[in-house]
């Protein structure tokens, strides 16, 4: 089974300011990691996503992650975020192979960008 | 192609009554999912289909819920005798069956049982 922990539920940042949003999995097999990014009363959208290659991997919008094998860490940041940036972040993994494609999530961080 | 749509957006419903929601996911994806999200969690499995065959079904799916798709495209989620601990936020997402599929998820229904 696979396990997803972010240790922070609610980070709050001022505008402009750099922000780590941290995630760390336990499975016993390898998986896919992904970051989800929900808006209020809005679905889950895809924020960015490891599969393989490069451990650094980034989105249009100014995140990045990287994949650390070792600590079993999937962290987020951003160099400088902004006022639209709030919302609530998910890190998510999956299986490789068998297990239907199924994504187990973790229990949420709150970004709050304030002025 | 406008994506995941679900239905309602959401539902307030006593408790005991049953309640049946709607997802229709992107028309070329083959697999469905249902998550359940509640309070302050990450969304939860709950179940999903194969075109049409529903493959692996959460132990958090009692026996009150069951969920269907019957020509491979929509999908309904039934609950029934609803609970006040069914109120959460019910979530639909489509993906291709292949190893890279991303999900594409709904807005999600949100239900209130009072």
């Amino acid at each position: 089974a696979q396990s997803v922990t972010q240790l922070d539920s609610q980070v709050p940042v001022f505008e402009e300011a750099p922000v780590e949003l941290r995630c760390n999995y336990s499975s016993s097999v390898s998986v896919y990691l992904f970051w989800y990014v929900q808006y209020p009363n809005q679905g889950l959208q895809l924020l960015l996503k490891y599969l393989s290659g490069s451990t650094l991997v980034e989105s249009i919008n100014g995140f990045e992650a990287e994949f650390n094998k070792s600590q079993t860490s999937f962290h987020l940041r951003k160099p400088s975020v902004h006022i639209s940036d709030t919302a609530e972040y998910f890190c998510a993994v999956r299986r490789f192979t068998g297990g239907g494609n199924k994504l187990t999530f973790g229990t949420g961080t709150q970004l709050k960008v304030e002025l | 192609d406008t994506g995941v749509s679900q239905d309602p957006r959401h539902k307030i419903t006593k408790r005991g009554q049953n309640v049946t929601f709607r997802c229709d996911p992107i028309s070329e994806h083959n697999r469905l999912y249902w998550y359940r999200q509640t309070l302050g969690q990450g969304p939860e499995f709950l179940t999903y289909f194969q075109n049409e065959a529903q493959l692996e079904k959460s132990r958090l799916l009692s026996d009150r819920f069951s969920a269907e798709r019957p020509k491979g495209s929509f999908s309904t989620l039934e609950i029934q005798r609803t609970e006040q601990g069914d109120s959460a936020m019910y979530l639909c997402a489509s993906s291709l069956d292949v190893r890279e599929g991303g999900y594409t998820f709904g807005s999600g229904t949100r239900l209130t049982v009072v």
